[in-house]
């Protein structure tokens, strides 16, 4: 049983398009990264939120973490083929022990 | 190279066979975690070690799964008579401190295939 769920599972979509993934919960964490894995290759941290409510902006990416600390979201502008990927959350419920969602992977066709 | 290192990349194992795969994490850091990633799922969390100590093994599926970190650097998982279900990519991560303040890097993983 997955302590994290994200949505969509999938999401394909056309370049230019806007997209917000989701990652929710029942449990608060200490802290929450977003993740992009490419195939054959390990997870690259995007960002780390930390407190209830923080926004968190990274060119066309925005993350942000829910004011209870239980759910974040991650929303692409404009997004571009190279974003195409699997985007993983994954909280932290003590500093050492991080708790994956399974991932939203995206397809951007150009 | 600067980033974590792991190895081999693939490992094909007959069912019974007992598997050892190796990290080496970025030179100098603390903290070591082991994740096994499932075809189409998010990394789960094996186990954790601070330095030599393996203060957290609470995701091993198994007495079967057995990780050490003798010298607080280089990190082995070991897997004694390998099941199809173990199957999967082991990934790797290390970060500089303790306190999960900092990034954690992850090396590329082992894909372990049990036939």
């Amino acid at each position: 049983t997955q302590l994290l769920e994200q949505s969509p599972q999938f999401l394909s979509i056309q370049e230019g398009e806007n997209l917000t993934v989701y990652c929710n919960s029942s449990s608060v964490f200490s802290s929450l990264q977003w993740y992009r894995q490419e195939p054959g290759e390990g997870p690259v941290l995007l960002v780390t939120v930390v407190t209830g409510g923080e926004v968190k902006k990274l060119k066309r990416l925005t993350f942000q973490f829910g004011d209870a600390r239980k759910d974040s979201s991650l929303h692409i502008t404009a997004a571009q083929p190279g974003d195409t990927g699997l985007y993983l959350c994954a909280g932290a419920r003590n500093f050492n022990k991080f708790y994956f969602g399974s991932g939203t992977k995206l397809n951007v066709k150009p | 190279g600067a980033g974590v290192s792991q190895s081999p990349r693939y490992k094909v194992a007959k069912r019974g066979q007992d598997v050892a795969l190796r990290c080496d994490p970025i030179s100098g850091h603390v903290s070591l975690f082991w994740y096994q990633q499932a075809l189409g799922q998010g990394p789960e969390f094996l186990t954790y070690f601070q330095n030599e100590a393996q203060l957290d093994k609470s995701g091993l599926p198994s007495d079967r799964f057995f990780a050490e970190r003798p010298e607080g650097s280089v990190s082995t998982l070991k897997i004694q008579r390998t099941q199809q279900e173990d199957s999967a990519v082991y990934l790797c991560a290390s970060s500089l401190d303790s306190q999960g303040n900092t990034e954690a890097f992850f090396g590329q993983g082992t894909r372990l295939t049990v036939v």
